[in-house]
């Protein structure tokens, strides 16, 4: 049973444009939660984080929104460069995080010229 | 700054062979936890060690995996005998922190396993 999903296997985002990336999870206690970003040959790599007690995050051209009562939380990319073209992974954790982050399948993102 | 190294990057292997995958994490992390990637599963959790202790191994698949960490610096995670259905890729990754997200996970570049 997938606590964390990610619906989308793939997205397509002209250049310069916004790429919005989703996920939802079924898990009340998780409190804490990322998003990772994977190249090809290559481990993922932390790029933003929310903790429950906010709603919004942001670090430059990425934004991570939470909406607590929806389970659901959602990546922004604005604006959209072809550097970006990766898997993303959404991520989730419990108590502090002392027992690992719960991963989604992942969404791979391609930016198109 | 050296990040989190796993070795080999890539193990090919006939089914019931044993398989041996290494990692050495970021000095000074003292969490350390083994993921599996599949195209079905995606990133699985498999077994995490703080301060080398493993903590919890209920993601590991079956007795045929065992994992080790004999020091600060060094974990094995063992497939034996292997079998086709083990073919993926194995990350290792790392945290400063037991508790807290001062610091998320810093993974490695992962080794790529087939089983044959």
């Amino acid at each position: 049973d997938q606590q964390v999903k990610q619906n989308s296997p793939s997205l397509s985002v002209q250049e310069g444009r916004i790429s919005i990336l989703n996920c939802d999870y079924t898990n009340s206690m998780f409190d804490y939660f990322l998003w990772y970003k994977k190249y090809p040959a290559e481990g993922p790599t932390f790029l933003i984080s929310i903790s429950s007690i906010k709603d919004k995050n942001e670090d430059g051209r990425f934004t991570v929104f939470l909406n607590k009562s929806a389970k659901h939380l959602s990546l922004h990319i604005v604006p959209s460069q072809p550097g970006d073209s990766a898997v993303y992974f959404c991520a989730a954790s419990s108590g502090g995080g002392a027992d690992g982050l719960t991963f989604g399948k992942g969404t791979h993102l391609i930016i198109q010229p | 700054d050296a990040g989190v190294i796993q070795s080999p990057r890539h193990e090919v292997t006939e089914m019931g062979q044993e398989v041996t995958l290494r990692c050495k994490p970021i000095s000074g992390h003292n969490s350390l936890f083994w993921y599996r990637q599949t195209m079905m599963r995606g990133l699985e959790l498999l077994i995490y060690f703080n301060n080398n202790v493993p903590i919890d191994d209920s993601g590991m698949p079956e007795d045929r995996f065992s994992a080790k960490m004999p020091n600060a610096s060094f974990s094995t995670l063992k497939i034996q005998p292997s079998e086709p259905r083990d073919s993926a890729v194995y990350f290792c990754a790392s945290s400063p922190t037991q508790t807290g997200w001062s610091s998320p996970l810093h993974f490695g570049n992962g080794t790529r396993l087939t089983v044959t």
